[in-house]
């Protein structure tokens, strides 16, 4: 079984301050997704990487793909409360046929 | 487009009830995925389905759960009988044909609370 593990599992800073949180696992996977999901409200998908070393950026979050495509990051510039909340990643393997999510990072910032 | 929609939004139920939670996927998505998301477990595939097709129920927890997909746009999810160990919260997703490496639509999820 694929798993997934994200670090830090919490985090917590003032608006302003950069941030990265981090996806890893010992497998490879075809594509990565990352998620942001907000109290009582499902998981909404950011964005989805599939090339090893891809960088997408979507405003103000930058979102890497590992070259060995085991492991992801996502970086947040100054980050604003509208932000807070649970980032998931979450992959599929080669054949499109197992799909996992990590535990999350849950971020909060304040303003 | 409504998204994926699930009812009901919460449930309160007593143990050894039956339950059953519905979904709804966007139209046009071929693949369907019910998740249950605790905060001890996370986010747990349960069972998805492709072209209404059950593909991998490997992650159904026991034979009290059951999953039907009977036509493109309807979904069910019922746990019979219920116990307190099931209280989650149980999302339904959709993804759109050749695009399911590419991500998901989720629902707002049903809160089941079983007592």
């Amino acid at each position: 079984t694929q798993l997934l593990e994200q670090s830090p599992q919490f985090l917590s800073i003032q608006e302003g301050e950069n941030l990265t949180v981090y996806c890893n696992s010992s497998s490879v996977f075809s594509s990565l997704q990352w998620y942001r999901q907000e109290p009582g409200e499902g998981p909404v998908l950011l964005v989805t990487v599939v090339t090893g070393g891809e960088v997408k950026k979507l405003k103000r979050l930058t979102f890497q793909f590992g070259d060995a495509r085991k492991d992801s990051s996502l970086h947040i510039t100054a980050a604003q409360p509208g932000d807070t909340g649970l980032y998931l990643c979450a992959g599929t393997d080669n054949y499109g046929q197992n799909f996992v999510f990590g535990p999350g990072t849950r971020l909060s910032v304040l303003p | 487009d409504a998204g994926v929609i699930q009812s009901p939004r919460h449930e309160v139920t007593e143990m050894g009830q039956e339950v059953t939670l519905r979904c709804k996927p966007i139209s046009g998505h071929d693949y369907l995925f019910w998740y249950r998301q605790t905060m001890m477990r996370g986010l747990e595939l349960l069972i998805y389905f492709n072209n209404n097709v059950p593909i991998d129920d490997s992650g159904m927890p026991e034979d009290r759960f059951s999953a039907k997909m009977p036509n493109a746009s309807f979904s069910t999810l019922k746990i019979q009988p219920s116990e307190p160990r099931d209280s989650a919260v149980y999302f339904c997703a959709s993804s759109l044909p050749g695009t399911v490496n590419y991500g998901y639509t989720f629902g707002s999820g049903t809160r089941l609370t079983v007592v």
